[in-house]
């Protein structure tokens, strides 16, 4: 079973901040939080990752809380190619990745 | 670099018959990892790879899946005797090892199988 909650869709208007949330109340202190995304009929994309300080590169940044018991994926900028199944995921070390539901982001015109 | 890459791209079949799914991962990534993905579901695990340990086959739904892999080359999925409910997206992804603390996964495009 996933280890994080995310709400199950977003609308965020094109060229706005889109921040996509998400719960993993139950994370351990070794477990990083990874974000993907899923453009239709394409694989998987990594975003970005990290354990306790937030993280920024070119195409988001993450906000962790400081007991990291939630994160939030920032597209500063959305446009419409940004429209994708989200998803966010927790994984120690030698775990396998568990893909949740996501979040269906819909970046509007 | 050249990304994960997996074909076909598109496979249909008729129900019984055996169908094989071919990935070839980024150089030099040891670990390598398939997924089932149908239709508007997340991705299911299905079967890992990490250099020439044992595979963790923990996620393969039946015995009629099997995956090898040589070495740090190319892996090979084969279903058998396929079935309608086999019909799915196949990703296969790779990294450059589990057994580190952070482990990013690189997915290819998928095969999209489709069971008559």
């Amino acid at each position: 079973d996933a280890k994080t909650t995310q709400p199950p869709s977003m609308d965020c208007a094109e060229g706005r901040a889109a921040n996509l949330p998400c719960n993993h109340s139950t994370i351990s202190g070794n477990e990083y939080v990874y974000w993907y995304r899923q453009i239709h009929s394409q694989g998987p994309q990594y975003i970005i990752h990290g354990l306790k300080n937030n993280e920024t590169n070119e195409m988001a940044s993450l906000i962790i809380t400081e007991d990291r018991k939630s994160s939030t994926l920032i597209l500063p900028h959305a446009t419409l190619r940004d429209t994708a199944v989200y998803y966010c995921i927790v994984r120690g070390y030698g775990q396998n990745f568990v893909f949740g539901p996501g979040t269906r982001l819909s970046v509007l015109p | 670099g050249a990304g994960v890459s997996q074909s076909p791209s598109n496979k249909v079949t008729e129900k019984g018959k055996d169908v094989e799914l071919r990935c070839d991962p980024i150089s030099g990534h040891t670990a390598l990892y398939w997924y089932r993905q149908r239709l508007g579901q997340g991705l299911e695990f299905l079967i890992y790879f990490q250099g020439n340990s044992a595979p963790d086959k923990s996620g393969l739904p039946s015995d009629r899946f099997s995956a090898e892999r040589t070495g740090e080359s190319v892996s090979t999925l084969t279903i058998q005797r396929t079935q309608q409910e086999d019909s799915a997206v196949y990703l296969c992804a790779s990294s450059l090892a589990r057994g580190v603390s952070t482990d990013t996964q690189y997915f290819g495009p998928g095969t999209r199988l489709t069971v008559l």
